[in-house]
């Protein structure tokens, strides 16, 4: 199976900061990421997939990059509804696996 | 709007079975594959499997092959995971998440259900 590894675990950040996650895969991916966001006692929500295509209705502050084994989430200004915890998906090969998530918490 | 709703969850005894459902709305269910994904408290997300829009193909991840089945029933607009064999560690929100093609590809999901709970204890 594809591991995915994310970095930080959690994060400290303030309202209006740039953040970054990274989400590092055991394997070449081509761009078959997606980005996920979920807040407590919620379902997670898509934000991103193939990379870096942002899915309808997610606010603009919130892009995608990257492929092959290394990918990124920037939040180009937090928001206070930003404070969650953000998953990447790989879905290059089954079995569909998740990084471990990081927490955006607030500073 | 699209709307995925989970039921079927509570608390059973190891080794029993449990069948968990997804009312699915808002679209037309005999056009997209279906995903069952879960998360332990306080834990990370695991895929469980997914089936093809017609049912022909599924996947399983290898926690759940032999002990888990997922079908879908398109008269009902309704996915199902059927559980035999629990053990505490399938312990878990169980979402039901909709691909947003037909096929059994790997894909990523673009809609979710709310969840239902699943403790397995004695």
């Amino acid at each position: 199976d594809i591991q995915l590894t994310q970095s930080p675990s959690t994060l400290s950040a303030s309202v209006g900061d740039r953040v970054t996650i990274t989400c590092r895969a055991s394997q070449t991916l081509s761009t078959w990421l997606a980005w996920y966001q979920q807040k407590p006692g919620k379902a997670p929500k898509l934000l991103i997939y193939r990379a870096s295509s942002l899915e309808s209705g997610v606010p603009s502050r919130f892009s995608g990059s990257g492929s092959g084994t290394e990918f990124t989430l920037t939040i180009s200004s937090l928001q206070p509804d930003d404070f969650a915890t953000y998953y990447c998906q790989q879905y290059n090969s089954y079995t569909l696996t998740f990084g471990g998530g990081t927490k955006v918490e607030i500073k | 709007q699209v709307l995925l709703v989970e039921s079927g969850g509570g608390v059973v005894q190891p080794g029993r079975s449990l069948r968990l459902s997804c009312a699915a709305s808002g679209f037309t269910f005999n056009n997209h594959a279906m995903h069952w994904v879960r998360q332990a408290p306080g834990k990370g997300l695991e895929w469980v499997a997914v089936t093809s829009y017609d049912g022909t193909y599924k996947y399983y991840a290898d926690s759940a092959k032999g002990r888990f089945t997922i079908y879908r029933d398109k008269s009902r607009s309704t996915l199902f995971l059927q559980m035999t064999g629990l053990r505490g560690d399938d312990t878990a929100v169980y979402y039901c998440a909709r691909a947003p093609e037909s096929g059994y590809d790997p894909i990523y999901f673009d809609h979710w259900g709310q969840g239902t709970l699943v403790t397995v204890s004695s």
